[in-house]
This record gives structure tokens, sequence and C-alpha cells, in this order.
């Protein structure tokens, strides 16, 4: 069970284009999702708190224009890259909130983009 | 957001023997979560192990198990029997009880010789 999917697991796009990315909770019902930006041998760097059925909280810092974030249902949120730029190549994981008490976060594999 | 801090940044070990990562945290906080997550190669992030503060018992997953010292702010991960296969970066994380966001730690690699 708490199994995350993201989708695509790689992408490569052109600069000043767009790149939606998925991340669905598939055994599970996720209020909460967060999305976070991996930079190699780094942590994990939260960019955003994405809430089924209202407006994603961004952290300081993260541009909120350019990643769109939307949570239609408590399955899927989409993190959606707007006019990407090279400097926006990174490695994209999603998480869904879940567990007995929703006290656990629950990864997807991760999304690679690279912007050329 | 808490501070974690993850004072090893690679630690290597022998294959069948033991291991210990250690994490501490800074909170004001009497009750919250711990945890440690694993990020092999592939960089899925797998929950290895879980702890409620509130618990004073060690919480323990097969050859994983923690050693939670609330008072020193301290929860270090002992990995048993090491395996090839825990070869990995391993995050320590905290999550307070009024927030669900996790803060983690910069990480540890871990590796294990054959």
């Amino acid at each position: 069970g708490a199994v995350v999917s993201q989708h695509p697991s790689w992408v490569i796009c052109k600069s000043g284009t767009s790149v939606k990315i998925e991340c669905r909770s598939l055994d599970f019902q996720a209020t909460t999702m967060f999305w976070y930006r991996q930079f190699p041998k780094q942590s994990l760097m939260l960019m955003a708190t994405s809430n089924e059925g209202s407006k994603a909280t961004y952290e300081q810092g993260v541009e909120k224009d350019k990643f769109l974030i939307n949570h239609a249902s408590l399955t899927l949120s989409t993190l959606t890259v707007t006019s990407a730029h090279p400097e926006d190549s990174s490695f994209y994981i999603c998480s869904a909130r879940g567990g007995a008490k929703g006290e656990t976060q629950y990864f997807g594999p991760g999304t690679r983009l690279l912007v050329l | 957001a808490q501070t974690v801090t993850q004072s090893q940044p690679e630690m290597s070990v022998q294959e069948a023997e033991t291991v210990t990562l250690s994490c501490t945290y800074d909170t004001s906080e009497s009750d919250y979560y711990l945890f440690w997550y694993k990020q092999p190669p592939s960089r899925q992030m797998i929950l290895v192990i879980r702890q409620e503060a509130y618990k004073q018992q060690n919480a323990t997953e097969n050859r994983f198990s923690v050693n939670f010292q609330k008072a020193a702010k301290s929860f270090s991960l002992k990995i048993s029997d090491s395996q090839l296969g825990d070869a990995a970066m391993y995050f320590c994380a905290y999550r307070s009880p009024y927030d669900y966001k996790l803060s983690f730690g910069a990480g540890t690699t871990v590796t294990v010789r054959a």
C-alpha cells in the first residue's frame, strides 16, 4: 500500500516551453501532496504544499507563476514548469500524505527534467 | 523549519556488519514525528522507519532500528547485518504535529563493501 506514481519519469524539453508533471496516489486518497526539488547529492528542498481543492502554498523563494500547482482531486496533483529554462533542470519529487494518522509522506519515483 | 543535522556525510560498512547513522534535531515541541528515508541510486525515496516522540519504545523494522533519545534530541539509525542493497543515501526527517511538512537533514551516503 501507499504507492505514489509520477509521470513522466524523464523529460527533455526546449527552453521556453512548458512541462507538466503528474503525481498520483494509487491506493489511497491524499488531501495533501508536496513538491520537492533535488540537486545531485543534496537533500530535498520543499517547493510547495498542495491541498486538494485549494491554492498551493509556496515556500519562500519559489516563483508561483513559474511553478504552477494544481490539486484537482484526492489522488492527483500536477506541477507545471512554465517557460522552462536550463536552470530549471533538476530532479522533481512529489509526495503524498498518508498513514494511519496522516503522519507519513510517501514519495513518488521522481521526474528528471532537462531543459535544453 | 526545524533544524535536522546529520553530521556524517559518508559511512562505509562491511557486508554483514553493523553501521549507525547519527541524527540530531532542534525543537521546542514535545510531540512530533521522526523518520528515516532511504534513497538508493534509483532516487526513489523509501520510508525505512518512523518514530512518534510520545512513544518511548524505539522503533524497529527488521534489520533497521533506531535509538531515540528525546532529551538529547537524538535519533540514530542502526543497520544490522548490512547487505549490498542497503547502499544508499539516508535522510533523517522531522515533522511537527502542527504542520505536515518534513524538515530533512543533509543526508548520509552509506557504502557497503562486499
